[in-house]
């Protein structure tokens, strides 16, 4: 059964203050890792899709790495407007179009 | 290029009423996608319409149905519902092809069921 673990549940950082969150997964074929942002009570961002290990995406202050069992999401330098919660999913080629998310992983940046 | 969209934002209904949430996919895009997403959980998949049929469904019951249109927008129908259905209620459109594919979610609809 395909199954993705995040970690930590959530993340406190000061302003500049660079840290990563982790995504664990179990697939069947990866057809691509996703992330998302999620601000409250709004629909998830779509961020980066990774499909294969040593891939690397950036988007501004954000980086995305994978691996064959897991992926990073680096923040360098964050800013409060960073805040958010980060969701992480996965496709695997068992379940084609259907996507398996992690809880989350909630993240505060402090001024 | 218009995004996904749902309406309507809020509901409120009452323990064994019926419900229809509606998503307009985003411009291009032929695949229709659900997902229920409890408070500090991530989504859930419920099911995927192409081409105006299910193309795969997760773990819901029978009462959880939908429709996929010749524009390709969709409803999500939910019967006899239940308290623990109140959920925020996520489409999300894609193009369905070989490569795996982003899909882009639309705002959602907050469902509470008292």
């Amino acid at each position: 059964e395909d199954q993705v673990t995040q970690s930590p549940e959530a993340l406190r950082l000061q302003e500049g203050e660079s840290s990563s969150l982790n995504c664990s997964y179990t697939v069947s074929g990866l057809r691509g890792l996703f992330w998302y942002r999620q601000d409250p009570g709004k629909g998830p961002e779509f961020l980066f899709t990774l499909y294969s290990a040593g891939e690397e995406k950036e988007k501004e202050r954000l980086k995305a790495t994978l691996t064959k069992k897991e992926s990073f999401l680096h923040i360098t330098a964050p800013k409060p407007e960073d805040s958010a919660t980060y969701l992480c999913a996965v496709e695997g080629s068992s379940n084609t179009g259907k996507l398996i998310f992690g809880q989350g992983t909630t993240l505060q940046v402090k001024p | 290029e218009t995004g996904v969209t749902q309406s309507p934002t809020h509901l409120i209904k009452t323990r064994g009423q019926q419900v229809t949430l509606r998503c307009s996919s985003q411009s291009g895009h032929n695949t229709v996608s659900w997902y229920q997403q409890a408070l500090g959980q991530g989504p859930q998949f419920i099911f995927q319409y192409y081409r105006e049929e299910e193309n795969g469904r997760g773990n819901f019951p029978p009462r959880f149905s939908g429709l996929q249109f010749p524009n390709y927008s969709s409803e999500l129908n939910v019967n006899a519902l239940e308290l623990d259905d109140s959920a925020l209620y996520l489409c999300a459109s894609s193009s369905l092809g070989v490569s795996s594919y982003e899909q882009y979610f639309g705002p959602g609809t907050r469902l509470t069921v008292t």
